[in-house]
């Protein structure tokens, strides 16, 4: 049991919709991550925010959106769906600030994504 | 730029048995590493990090990993293996920019049999 919970569980969804998925993390974690991970693959890194403000970003388009909240909740948007983007989406949360020394990153449980 | 290489997709492996996983890694920087391991339909959970200092990490369920510097590797070992181990294990390397933004090797699945 990690504190990072994600929902929903699953989504199914058809090319070119919309979806949002949520995570809420550990009380006190300022620092929320999210990943894609594809079938078979590791984990890819989205982008991350610290405190509200996106942090960082990876090789995603901007149909990839995110938003993180006070209360330690965040969202992933996804526009215009397209079938690569089924997959695993993970966030994962940590203090931040501190360094890894003294900070460990916690993932949730993921959410499935299907595309059709 | 950093990356991870996992050299095996698959380790298959009889119980008791021991069990080394492999990982490589490519960083230009001061290096952290980190090893996850994933159970079916579930999360990552670290099983270990290496930041520094001595070379031998130990971790969760028995596991450690030794970092060597010149091979630039990171291999995850465990003495003798359970059935509850057989999960995906994955490496992982931060980006520059943060040591929480991950860069994670395409993994390797531990299957342990009876």
């Amino acid at each position: 049991e990690t504190g990072v919970t994600q929902s929903p569980t699953h989504l199914i969804k058809t090319r070119g919709q919309q979806v949002t998925l949520r995570c809420s993390s550990q009380s006190g974690h300022n620092t929320v991550s999210w990943y894609q991970q594809a079938l078979g693959q590791g984990p890819q890194f989205i982008f991350q925010y610290y405190r509200e403000e996106e942090n960082g970003r990876g090789n995603f388009p901007p149909r990839f959106s995110g938003l993180q909240f006070p209360n330690y909740s965040s969202e992933l948007n996804v526009n215009a769906l397209e079938l690569d983007d089924s997959a695993l989406y993970l966030c994962a949360s940590n203090l931040g600030g501190t360094g890894p020394s003294t900070d460990t990153q916690y993932f949730g449980p993921g959410t499935r994504l299907t595309v059709l | 730029a950093q990356s991870v290489t996992q050299l095996d997709s698959q380790v298959p492996v009889f119980e008791e048995a021991p069990v080394e996983l492999r990982c490589n890694y490519s960083s230009s920087v001061s290096v952290y590493l980190f090893w996850y391991v994933q159970y079916p339909n579930q999360g990552l959970q670290l099983l270990l990090k290496y930041l520094s200092g001595s070379t031998l990490v130990k971790g969760i369920n028995g596991f450690e990993a030794e970092f060597n510097k010149s091979q630039t590797s990171f291999h995850l070992r465990k003495p003798s293996v359970h059935i509850s181990d057989t999960a995906e294990y994955f490496c992982a390397v931060p980006r520059m920019d943060s040591s929480y933004k991950l860069i994670f090797g395409s993994g390797t699945r531990l299957l342990v049999r009876p």
